[in-house]
C-alpha cells in the first residue's frame, strides 16, 4: 500500500484559502487519492476523491499533477468549523482496507 | 437516510473482560469495515466484511474478531481486554463490493476504556 506524507499541522485564518499537500511517491496505476476530514470523537468524513487532474465538489477541490506522486486539497474560504484533521489516503480499490496516515491538523483562527 | 449506527457509544471495562460492539450500516450497504483509533497509533484497519464473509484482516491479534449478519449488521468482539485496547472503535460501511473505490461512511464510534 502506498504511503502518504502530509504536514502534521497547519494554521489559517477565517476566509482564507487553505491548500494541504500530500506526497504519495509509490502510488500505483489503479490507486485513487481520497481525502477525509475528522472532528474530535467522530468518524472520518469523506471529502473528495480523484484519479488525475482536477476534481471539484461543493466543499473542496483536489489537484493531482500528471505524475500523480502528490496531490493538493484546496479548501476555499475556510471557517472556524473547518478546524479538523485532514487525511490523505491512497485507495487501491481492490480491497476495502484503507491506510490512514497521521493526517494534518488544520486550525482555523478567527 | 440513516447513517452508520454504532452501539454502545461509550463503555468501560476492566482488564481480562471481553466486549462486543455493534454496527448497523447504511441501508443497502453490504461492506462493513472496522478501525481502531488511538492517539499513539492513529487509525488502523481491523477487518472488513462483505456478504457475511471476512475479506480482509489487519494486523491485530486473534483476540479481535468480528462477524457480519445476513442483514449486513456487524459486530466485533475483543476478548481478554488489555489496557492498550482502550480506543475509539469506528465502523464504516460502503455500497460497493471489491474493486470499487466508493467512499466509506463512518459511524461516530464506540469509545472503549479499559481499566
Amino acid at each position: 500500500l502506498a504511503k502518504t506524507t502530509q504536514p502534521i499541522s497547519m494554521d489559517s485564518y477565517e476566509g482564507q484559502e487553505v491548500n494541504i499537500t500530500c506526497s504519495h511517491n509509490n502510488i500505483a496505476t489503479n490507486d485513487y487519492i481520497t481525502w477525509y476530514q475528522q472532528f474530535p470523537s467522530q468518524g472520518p468524513r469523506f471529502i473528495i476523491q480523484g484519479y488525475k487532474t482536477k476534481v471539484t465538489n461543493e466543499v473542496a477541490s483536489l489537484f493531482i499533477p500528471a505524475d500523480r506522486k502528490s496531490s493538493t486539497l484546496s479548501l476555499p474560504r475556510v471557517s472556524l468549523s473547518d478546524t479538523a484533521v485532514y487525511y490523505c489516503l491512497v485507495d487501491p480499490g481492490s480491497a476495502r482496507q484503507l491506510t490512514f496516515g497521521s493526517g494534518t491538523q488544520l486550525t482555523v483562527l478567527p | 437516510k440513516a447513517g452508520v449506527t454504532q452501539t454502545p457509544r461509550y463503555l468501560i471495562k476492566t482488564r481480562g473482560q471481553q466486549v462486543t460492539l455493534s454496527c448497523s450500516p447504511i441501508s443497502g450497504h453490504r461492506s462493513v469495515s472496522w478501525y481502531q483509533q488511538t492517539p499513539g497509533q492513529g487509525l488502523q484497519f481491523l477487518f472488513e466484511y462483505f456478504s457475511e464473509t471476512q475479506r480482509n484482516k489487519g494486523n491485530f491479534p486473534g483476540r479481535f474478531s468480528g462477524r457480519q449478519f445476513s442483514n449486513s449488521r456487524s459486530e466485533m468482539n475483543v476478548s481478554t481486554l488489555e489496557l492498550g485496547d482502550s480506543a475509539l472503535y469506528l465502523c464504516a460501511s460502503s455500497l460497493e463490493g471489491r474493486g470499487h473505490t466508493g467512499e466509506l461512511f463512518f459511524g461516530e464510534g464506540s469509545r472503549l476504556t479499559v481499566l
